[in-house]
């Protein structure tokens, strides 16, 4: 069965620094990988996805993340935090085999101060 | 414009009144899925469907039911809700096999 794994449930980081949420998933095969994002009150929006090929993918939002598979993780990245970036992040492995399923990590809150 | 549309979008019940949540894509999509989130657990996936007619258990199923007479529509039902089944719901469809999936906007319930 897949997991996934982020550490970190809070992180605080100062508008316009650099910011890294981690995820590490477990999974037998080949994964494919999300991240979204929920801001307050809201739905989920996808930032970025992983299926093949280039193991550095970017998103929205400046946002990027990079698949390594020695170390089965998919971090989260942006170069410069802006106060919009306040939201909570998961993390998502894909299984479209017969359960069709996404399981999602627990979610890292950030917040952003200026 | 591709949508997927949950109602209601709050819903304050008690318990053991039954209720039901739609959700309707416009993407032709096969599959469609109920996730529920609560805090410090992330989503968690109730019921899916593979198809019309096809449908199977997530991982937190009891208490809830499907249905999927139709490829656009895939509505939860809960027959008897009870307070721990207050929580923020997602509904979502996938098409075919590299593609992500995509998320309602929510229906917040509230069992008192």
């Amino acid at each position: 069965a897949q997991s996934v794994t982020q550490p970190d449930i809070h992180i605080t980081v100062s508008e316009g620094a650099s910011l890294e949420l981690r995820c590490n998933y477990s999974y037998g095969a080949t994964p494919y990988l999300f991240w979204y994002v929920q801001s307050p009150g809201q739905g989920l929006q996808l930032l970025l996805k992983y299926f093949s090929g280039d193991t550095l993918v970017q998103g929205i939002k400046g946002f990027e993340a990079e698949f390594k598979r020695s170390q089965s993780s998919f971090n989260l990245r942006k170069p410069s935090v802006h106060w919009s970036d306040a939201a909570e992040y998961f993390c998502a492995v894909g299984a479209w085999g017969g359960g069709n399923k996404l399981t999602f990590g627990t979610g890292t809150q950030l917040k952003v101060e200026l | 414009e591709a949508q997927v549309t949950q109602n209601p979008r709050y819903l304050i019940t008690v318990t053991g009144k039954k209720l039901t949540v739609t959700c309707s894509q416009n993407m032709n999509h096969e599959y469609m899925s109920w996730y529920r989130q609560d805090p410090g657990l992330g989503l968690r996936q109730i019921y899916y469907s593979m198809n019309v007619e096809v449908t199977d258990k997530g991982d937190v199923p009891e208490g809830y039911k499907v249905s999927r007479k139709e490829k656009r529509n895939f509505p939860l039902i809960l027959e008897s809700p009870s307070p721990n089944q207050t929580s923020l719901y997602f509904c979502a469809s996938k098409g075919e096999m590299n593609t992500e999936a995509f998320f309602g906007q929510g229906t917040r319930l509230t069992v008192v």
